[in-house]
Parts: C-alpha cells; sequence; structure tokens
C-alpha cells in the first residue's frame, strides 16, 4: 500500500526556519516526482514546490521562492521541505504528494495526511 | 499563471441528487484537467484525471467532461461518503492551480 506520512510541523517565529520531511513506502520512490502542496485555514489546495525523481528538476512556486528548498534522498524514500524566513502567511497544513510519473508535471495520485505549520509571535 | 475558477462555492444536495460542479479556466488547458475530493483532516483522493478518466478504484458515479477552458464534475446519485469538499487542478504547466473548491453539504 503506498503511504507518505509527513513530519517536522510545529510552532515557529516568523523569521524562523522549519524543516518538513515526508516518509514514502509501499512503492519505488526514487521513479517518481514528488511536490508539496499546502492549505492555509479556511482556504484552497496550494501548490508549493516540485522535485523530479532524479532531483535534475526543481520548481517553486513565487510565494515561497527564495526562501523554501526541496529535497530528497532516494535512498532513504525520503522528501524534505526546509522553510527559511517564515512568514505568517506560510501557516497552513502542508501535504507531500505524488506525480504518476518520474518527471513532468501531472496530476497528483497519492497523498499524506499533512503536518500542520503555524507561524506566529 | 493559469486561473481556475469553480462554481458553486457551496452546494446544498440530498442523498440520491444528481450533482453538478463547474471548473472554468483562464485560458485553455485542452484536457490537462483533475478533480479531488478532501474531508478535513484526511488526505485529498484523486477521483478524475486528464479531464474524464477516472481513477481506479473510484466509483463509476464520478464522472469528468470538458476541454479547453470548460470543465464539470458530476455525480450521478449523491451517497453520504460523497459530502466533502471538491476542487479542480490544472496541470497545463508545472505551475499548477487549484480551483478555489466546491463544498457539498447536506440539505
Amino acid at each position: 500500500e503506498v503511504q507518505l506520512v509527513e513530519s517536522g510541523g510545529g510552532l515557529v517565529q516568523p523569521g524562523g526556519s522549519l524543516r518538513l520531511s515526508c516518509a514514502a513506502s509501499g512503492f519505488t520512490f526514487s521513479s517518481y516526482s514528488m511536490n508539496w502542496v499546502r492549505q492555509a485555514p479556511g482556504k484552497g489546495l496550494e501548490w508549493v514546490s516540485y522535485i523530479s525523481s532524479t532531483s535534475s528538476t526543481i520548481f517553486y512556486a513565487d510565494s515561497v521562492k527564495g526562501r523554501f528548498t526541496i529535497s530528497r534522498d532516494n535512498a532513504k524514500s525520503s522528501l524534505y521541505l526546509q522553510m527559511n524566513s517564515l512568514r505568517d502567511e506560510d501557516t497552513a497544513v502542508y501535504y507531500c504528494a505524488r506525480d504518476p510519473y518520474s518527471t513532468g508535471w501531472y496530476w497528483f495520485d497519492r497523498w499524506g495526511q499533512g503536518t500542520l505549520v503555524t507561524v506566529s509571535s | 499563471d493559469i486561473q481556475m475558477t469553480q462554481s458553486p462555492s457551496t452546494l446544498s444536495a440530498s442523498v440520491g441528487d444528481r450533482v453538478t460542479i463547474t471548473c472554468r479556466a483562464s485560458q485553455s488547458i485542452s484536457v490537462w484537467l483533475a478533480w479531488y475530493q478532501h474531508k478535513p483532516g484526511k488526505a485529498p483522493k484523486l477521483l478524475i484525471y486528464k479531464a474524464s478518466d477516472l481513477e481506479s478504484g473510484v466509483p463509476s458515479r464520478f464522472s469528468g467532461s470538458g476541454s479547453g477552458t470548460e470543465f464539470t464534475l458530476t455525480i450521478s446519485s449523491l451517497q453520504p461518503d460523497d459530502f466533502a469538499t471538491y476542487y479542480c487542478q490544472h496541470y497545463n504547466s508545472y505551475f499548477r492551480t487549484f480551483g478555489q473548491g466546491t463544498k457539498v453539504e447536506i440539505k
């Protein structure tokens, strides 16, 4: 069974940093592109970042470019999101989500349950 | 950026009703559209991809149609498990955007 389990969320002050992790199991992690998608309280879904299967291609939403860094460790079947210079508007549930292929951009066929990040003083 | 607009924002319906949700793109996206179901505290669930292809395991009461800029998600006979928020999402470019969501409530 495909499983994506996020961790690392919590309360952080504005300007602070946090590192999210997503542990994957039940599939060959190295064969799929991965993403982070977030949902702010009372709002809709927002794509945040994409990384191809070999980490050769990376994209960010304008709202996080220069502050967030996506990475992956295929040997550990894990996806990461390093979040720096956090702002109030980064408060959200962060989901890791799988693309159905190794490269390119498609629908998200599997999602984790999410981890809550709260940015507040 | 491509903007996705869903209507209605909220829909009140009864079990057994036929329900239709519309999603409009700000420019043509061919058939590069997906639909998701999302319940509070749970992972979003893929329902439809490529505008009309049903994801494996999704009940056949869900269907999608459309191309270009206008798309619809139809639930042929609403079931108790279907009360949730539904999102459309384009994948015409790497910068994928979602509609604002349609909440399907019990009437």
